[in-house]
């Protein structure tokens, strides 16, 4: 059982370039999250999804755009990456509100220079 | 807004000591988390709690919740150095997930 996928793992982007964080979960999970990390510090909401063709901005959506074409997948693009937008990424998923447990993918480690 | 607010940021124990974690948070919530995260890793589920005076417990972690001071605990007995590692909270109201900053916990010998 895979859970949630994340790939790349790793990448490093020039200024100004943009790219795509690509998330595939294999729950059938109608929530999906997108969070970044910094170093030594908690997790950021940028953008959630409570199913396919909805997605609401979190507390740092500047910068990033979603799209929730199918219940699996959940890319995050960065337009214009910024080193500000160095992090980890993490994206996760959630059966439902009810059912409570939220499951992480790996993390993609992003750096912008 | 939903806010979350952990203290201590930074823990340090020694061995076989006894220590709690508090995290408030600002408004009614649905659901409470308690994660892990070691150096360079994701983020591994402890605790979901789903009610007012909900308790649990694993090994030598156990997580409390009271909903009405918007308040958890969780609580670590005789701290081994295997325990060394980032403890988050989490909290849900709806589908909305908002986390603590996280406390870096260090058990010394």
């Amino acid at each position: 059982n895979a859970g949630v996928t994340q790939t790349p793992k790793f990448r490093i982007l020039k200024i100004g370039q943009s790219m795509t964080l690509q998330c595939t979960q294999d729950m059938n999970h109608n929530y999906m999250y997108w969070y970044r990390q910094d170093p030594g510090m908690g997790l950021k909401l940028i953008y959630y999804s409570v199913g396919a063709g909805i997605t609401d901005k979190g507390e740092v959506p500047n910068g990033y755009n979603v799209s929730r074409s199918t219940t699996e997948d959940f890319p995050l693009r960065l337009e214009l990456a910024a080193p500000s937008q160095t992090s980890v990424y993490f994206c996760a998923s959630l059966a439902g509100q009810r059912t409570g447990e939220l499951f992480f993918g790996e993390g993609s480690r992003l750096t912008v220079l | 807004e939903l806010k979350v607010e952990q203290n201590p940021l930074f823990l340090s124990m020694q061995e076989g000591k006894n220590y709690t974690i508090y995290c408030n948070y600002s408004t009614t919530s649905d659901r409470l988390y308690w994660y892990r995260q070691d150096p360079g890793k994701s983020l591994e589920s402890l605790f979901v709690l789903l009610s007012n005076g909900a308790v649990k417990q694993e090994g030598r972690l156990m997580a409390s919740l009271d909903t009405k001071a918007r308040l958890s605990t969780l609580h670590i007995t005789a701290a081994v150095h295997d325990l060394s590692a980032t403890y988050f909270c989490a909290v849900a109201k709806t589908y909305d997930m908002r986390f603590g900053a996280g406390t870096r916990l260090t058990v010394k010998p």
